[in-house]
């Protein structure tokens, strides 16, 4: 069965350009989220989505940052416009709304310089 | 308010030996309990979880953790670790609405 799927999974970009990072979930999930993981602060939670409807996005740091879910089977992260310390690893997870496990994407690793 | 504290930020073993990883979680109702696992450069594999039932969870790769509710911990075990898994470990508490909050997680680094 096909799992969380990211992309890219690597990119690096100048400050100043905007990213866009895309999150298929499992089929049939119908909770989504994005997380940014860093060495100076872990895994933070930034968006998470029911049924394509965003419910928290308490955690997006600021304006630059914005997710959509135009539909069940897809979701993006975009950053505009980027700068040196959004680097990290976004990772996308999906579960269904009533299940309580998680399933996590591989990544997206970003750089930006 | 609800959190998951990993006191070690780093565990050395020998292959071979035993292994414990600390996890203590603050959350008042009950909690939905996970252990992931993160490899170099890979996502987030979950290892097992605590819903209910038997407090002593078994999981992939050997590892088992077993939830003690008097001490708030789900400390994660293996009897004999292997050179593949060193990596980086992390614990998790559900807390309303699928919300994952994890630790700070855990490296561990395996020594022949």
């Amino acid at each position: 069965d096909a799992g969380v799927i990211q992309s890219p999974r690597h990119e690096v970009t100048e400050m100043g350009q905007e990213v866009t990072l895309r999150c298929k979930p499992i089929s049939g999930h119908n909770s989504l989220f994005w997380y940014r993981q860093t060495m100076m602060r872990g895994l933070e939670l930034l968006i998470y989505f029911n049924n394509n409807v965003p419910i928290d996005d308490s955690g997006m740091p600021e304006d630059r940052f914005s997710a959509k879910m135009p539909n069940a089977s897809f979701s993006t992260l975009k950053i505009q416009p980027s700068e040196p310390r959004d680097s990290a690893v976004y990772f996308c997870a999906s579960t269904t709304i009533s299940g309580n496990t998680i399933y996590f994407g591989e990544g997206s690793w970003l750089t930006v310089v | 308010a609800q959190s998951v504290t990993q006191p070690d930020i780093h565990i050395t073993v020998s292959e071979g030996a035993s292994l414990e990883l600390r996890c203590n979680y603050s959350y008042g109702a009950t909690p939905y309990l996970f252990w992931y696992v993160q490899s170099p450069g890979q996502g987030l594999q979950l290892l097992l979880k605590y819903f209910s039932g038997d407090t002593l969870v078994q999981g992939i790769k050997g590892f088992e953790a077993e939830f003690k509710r008097s001490q708030s911990s789900f400390n994660l075990r293996k009897p004999s670790v292997h050179w593949s898994d060193a990596a980086e470990y992390f614990c998790a508490v559900v807390a309303g609405a699928n919300n994952l909050f994890f630790g700070t997680g855990t490296r561990l680094t395996v020594i022949p």
